[in-house]
């Protein structure tokens, strides 16, 4: 199957500090997306990449599609105490009449210690 | 309304129990999935329903037998669980989508612990 390799797996940071995460593939992507999921929640999608290349900012999120198209970052600048939670690479896979799959990294549970 | 509603949102059932999951939403979307998600672990694919119909099973256990009555509601029936089955379960729904994938609205999910 398609396997996302996630890394670190787990990360505690002083607030205030960037935070830098990734997703690497052995199969080339047409898609790179990246999740956070709080306790008690489900994953809620913060940037979806479409292009080689690409690079996306969310407030003070931003991610990029790696030009291989088997790599992804996500950097969190200026972490604050909400930013606790997990982090997940994922790929979505057509499954026809207009539905996707997802398939997602092992995730990196971010710490922030204010 | 923009949510996919979950119930319950904790659920503990014995071994020998029949139990079902509900998952709710109002937003038009033809597709829903049900996905299960252990401690520690990234959420993983159970199964797809597009327009009603199961489009895919993820090489599931039959003691879970999914369920969509109509485009606004998917049910999980559960039977004769272990309690290796103890995870979290998320419904999601998604509109169609074609070319791009644009995003999922995924529920808060079930706790299902089985004793």
């Amino acid at each position: 199957g398609q396997q996302l390799n996630q890394s670190p797996q787990s990360m505690f940071i002083q607030e205030g500090e960037d935070v830098s995460m990734n997703c690497t593939s052995s199969s080339i992507f047409n898609t790179w997306l990246w999740y956070k999921q709080e306790p008690g929640e489900g994953p809620v999608l913060l940037i979806a990449l479409y292009k080689a290349g690409e690079l996306t900012s969310n407030g003070r999120l931003t991610a990029q599609f790696g030009i291989t198209r088997k790599d992804s970052f996500l950097n969190i600048s200026a972490s604050i105490p909400s930013d606790v939670g997990i982090y997940f690479c994922a790929r979505a896979l057509y499954s026809g009449a207009g539905s996707y799959q997802l398939t997602f990294g092992k995730g990196t549970k971010l710490s922030v210690i204010p | 309304d923009t949510e996919v509603t979950q119930t319950p949102k904790h659920l503990v059932m014995g071994m020998t129990n029949k139990k079902s999951l509900k998952c709710e939403q109002h937003m038009g979307h033809r597709a829903m999935y049900w996905y299960k998600q252990k401690a520690k672990k990234p959420p993983e694919l159970m199964f797809v329903y597009s327009y009603e119909k199961l489009s895919i099973n993820e090489s599931v256990p039959s003691r879970f037998s999914p369920e969509c009555p109509n485009s606004s509601l998917l049910n999980l029936h559960l039977h004769a669980l272990q309690p290796e089955d103890s995870a979290l379960y998320l419904c999601a729904s998604s509109p169609r989508q074609e070319g791009e994938y644009y995003g999922y609205t995924f529920g808060s999910g079930t706790r299902l612990t089985v004793v």
